[in-house]
């Protein structure tokens, strides 16, 4: 139990354009989800903190408008890259939180590797 | 200083080995302490949690915490290849149950 997808598993994109990514609980409801960024040899950096159903809260120094988050259902957080820049191309991961599990406990997507050329 | 802090390596260590993996912190907030396994180009995958200061143990790997000094401990015994990977240390400090990571270590077991 306790999987958590993310759709695409990479992508390739033009500067400027703008690219969505999915992530799903996939055998539970996850109330929180967490988006992080992932440069090479460098840990995971909390980008924002989505609740189902209320606007994201995202980290200082994070630009809500550039990383557009929605958190439509107990299932579903999609990560919005819009306009996006050579400087965004980093892995991005979610996590998930079980709605009846552990609060301390957050289950990891295997991750969305975006270069943007 | 960085809220957590954890030598990158990287760490190479033969077949057998017991490998010791270290983080420390400074906010005495972080109740919760967990070690996650990251294999390259996956997403972390949650190894051990602790919440106290002592020891845990599953299997090969032992978790150890100690409050007072903040400094946690991952402890693999027997490693084997198949543990090479990046292990990051995570905390959990407050109500609104943020992850806070730390850099990472890149483990090699050569057979």
């Amino acid at each position: 139990g306790a999987v958590v997808s993310q759709h695409p598993s990479w992508v390739i994109c033009k500067s400027g354009t703008s690219v969505k990514i999915e992530c799903r609980s996939l055998d539970f409801q996850a109330t929180t989800m967490f988006w992080y960024r992932q440069f090479p040899k460098q840990s995971l950096m909390l980008m924002a903190t989505s609740n189902e159903g209320s606007k994201a809260t995202y980290e200082q120094g994070v630009e809500k408008d550039k990383f557009l988050i929605n958190h439509a259902s107990l299932t579903l957080s999609t990560l919005t890259v819009t306009s996006a820049h050579p400087e965004d191309s980093s892995f991005y991961i979610c996590s998930a939180r079980d709605a009846s599990g552990l609060p301390n406990e957050q289950f990891f997507g295997p991750g969305t590797r975006l270069t943007v050329l | 200083q960085k809220e957590v802090e954890q030598d990158p390596g990287p760490l190479s260590v033969p077949e057998g080995a017991i490998v010791s993996l270290n983080c420390t912190y400074s906010n005495s907030a972080f109740q919760y302490f967990m070690w996650y396994r990251q294999y390259s180009r996956k997403g972390p995958e949650l190894l051990m949690y602790t919440y106290s200061s002592g020891n845990k143990e599953d299997g090969r790997f032992t978790a150890q915490v100690d409050k007072s000094s903040k400094y946690i401990s991952l402890f693999i015994r027997d490693s084997q290849p198949s543990d090479s990977a990046t292990y990051l240390c995570a905390m959990i400090g407050g109500s609104n149950y943020k992850l806070t990571f730390g850099k990472g270590t890149l483990l090699t077991v050569n057979p």
